[in-house]
């Protein structure tokens, strides 16, 4: 069974950098795909970007200038890092697996079948 | 740039059916874009539903159904139930990009 389990600080200064830490159990890191969504307090799902075995990354524009993602296969962990906080990076913040296909057409769409449970991050000083 | 739109909010009577709609404003996603779905219960993480536009994952009731026509897709809900309520997002994939999008959420309420 596959799990995912997210880490870090709970409350940021702002200004400082966001460092989450995803934990993985039931799979090797390195055959997905992985994503980072956040969700600020009765917000909708923003997606942060994706990660794939430490070869390619894919990041949200609005976001691509702050934000580094990594794996760590020997720990089977995934990081995040946002950096310059600030108060509108308040927000659950989860890891998911992505699995992809290709359509009729040859295009590749890729979807996240399993979630962590989140972990609420708090930027205030 | 592309938009995912749904509906804020839908409701609906336990047994009736209701549908959500997610219609997509796009230059990168093609006609034939895959959306999918995922139910949020509050203070729970989202939850797949449907995966490219009509597939269920093992475990989803068959009630949950999706489909695609056009530039919109809609997920459908028949005989509803009070542990339905929820809120529901769609997600597409700009494939030139290579970035995901979610709609805005749809709260729905069982009457």
């Amino acid at each position: 069974q596959v799990q995912l389990q997210e880490s870090g600080p709970g409350l940021v200064k702002p200004s400082e950098t966001l460092s989450l830490t995803c934990s993985v159990s039931g799979v090797s890191i390195s055959s997905f795909y992985w994503s980072w969504i956040r969700q600020s307090a009765g917000k909708g799902l923003e997606w942060i970007g994706r990660i794939y075995a430490s070869v390619g990354t894919n990041y949200n524009p609005s976001l691509k200038s702050r934000v580094t993602m990594s794996v760590d296969a020997s720990k089977n962990q995934l990081s995040l890092n946002l950096l310059s906080v600030t108060a509108a990076d308040t927000a659950v913040y989860y890891c998911a697996r992505d699995k992809g296909y290709y359509d009729s057409s040859n295009s590749f769409y890729l979807y996240s079948d399993v979630w962590g449970r989140g972990t609420l991050v708090t930027v205030s000083s | 740039q592309s938009v995912l739109t749904q509906p804020p909010s839908v409701s609906g009577a336990p047994g009736q059916r209701v549908t959500i709609s997610c219609t997509v404003k796009s230059s990168n996603i093609g006609a034939g874009y895959d959306v999918h779905w995922y139910q949020q219960f509050p203070g729970a993480a989202p939850k797949l539903l449907i995966y490219g536009n009509t597939n269920r994952p093992s475990g989803v009731p068959d009630r949950f159904s999706g489909s695609r026509s056009g530039t919109s897709a809609s997920l459908a809900i028949t005989g509803l139930q009070a542990e339905d309520e929820a809120a529901y997002f769609c997600q597409s994939y700009d494939t030139s990009l290579r970035i995901a999008m979610f709609g805005g959420g749809t709260k729905l309420t069982v009457l």
